[in-house]
């Protein structure tokens, strides 16, 4: 069983849709989760971190963490053409800050 | 400088090859680690370093051997590689071990090309 994991994709939602991107882990001990952005070509980026179960908001993005079902999820309102990009999941597992990654879930987001 | 940077950022070597990255961070971290991006795969860690100290070896090659010479410089030094190491090799730093906010920043990576 992967550790994290993610629909692959890819995920096509139109301009001014929301974007609804999901996760799950086997971890039942990790308590910080993180969702990061990649452009082609560039390196993952940083868009949200939540550590508590319910919603966390920043902007158009919504995080959801549900540690009973081992669920995190990533919301995007009002999608743009500038949010295509693969998103990546990621759960802080271990005593040494091991950062499990999903393999990712590609957005393409259409005019 | 701002962030973490990385040099070179592109890298083409031949198997006999000796090369070094480089890996720089300025946000005052205490812990800084190397991943290993290629198609298709997740992100993988390779190491982390904690305080100068290794703390993790993620049974990488011993043909890839990292120095961290104080909190704020990361190599990862190449020597006799395979083509299938070519990948996007990443740096990413954070405030340290032991925290559960602990946000790993990256760098903008390293393409190598094994010939």
């Amino acid at each position: 069983q992967k550790e994290v994991e993610q629909n692959s994709g890819p995920l096509s939602v139109p301009e001014g849709a929301i974007a609804s991107l999901n996760c799950t882990y086997s971890d039942r001990g990790s308590q910080s989760f993180f969702w990061y952005r990649q452009y082609s070509g560039k390196s993952p980026e940083l868009i949200m971190s939540i550590y508590s179960n319910g919603d966390k908001e920043d902007g158009r993005f919504t995080a959801q963490l549900n540690k009973a079902s081992q669920y995190v999820s990533l919301l995007i309102r009002d999608s743009q053409p500038s949010d295509s990009a693969t998103y990546l999941c990621a759960v802080l597992s271990g005593g040494y800050n091991k950062l499990i990654f999903g393999a990712g879930t590609r957005l393409a987001v259409h005019p | 400088e701002t962030g973490v940077t990385q040099t070179p950022r592109h890298l083409v070597m031949g198997m006999t090859n000796k090369k070094s990255l480089k890996c720089e961070q300025h946000l005052g971290h205490n812990a800084m680690y190397w991943y290993k991006q290629s198609a298709k795969k997740p992100l993988e860690l390779m190491f982390v370093y904690s305080l100068e100290e290794r703390v993790e070896n993620n049974s990488v090659p011993s043909r890839f051997s990292p120095e961290c010479p104080n909190s704020s410089h990361l190599f990862l030094h190449l020597h006799t590689l395979q083509p299938e190491d070519s990948a996007l090799y990443l740096c990413a730093s954070s405030q340290g071990r032991g925290r559960v906010r602990n946000e790993q920043f990256f760098g903008p990576g390293t393409r190598l090309t094994v010939l």
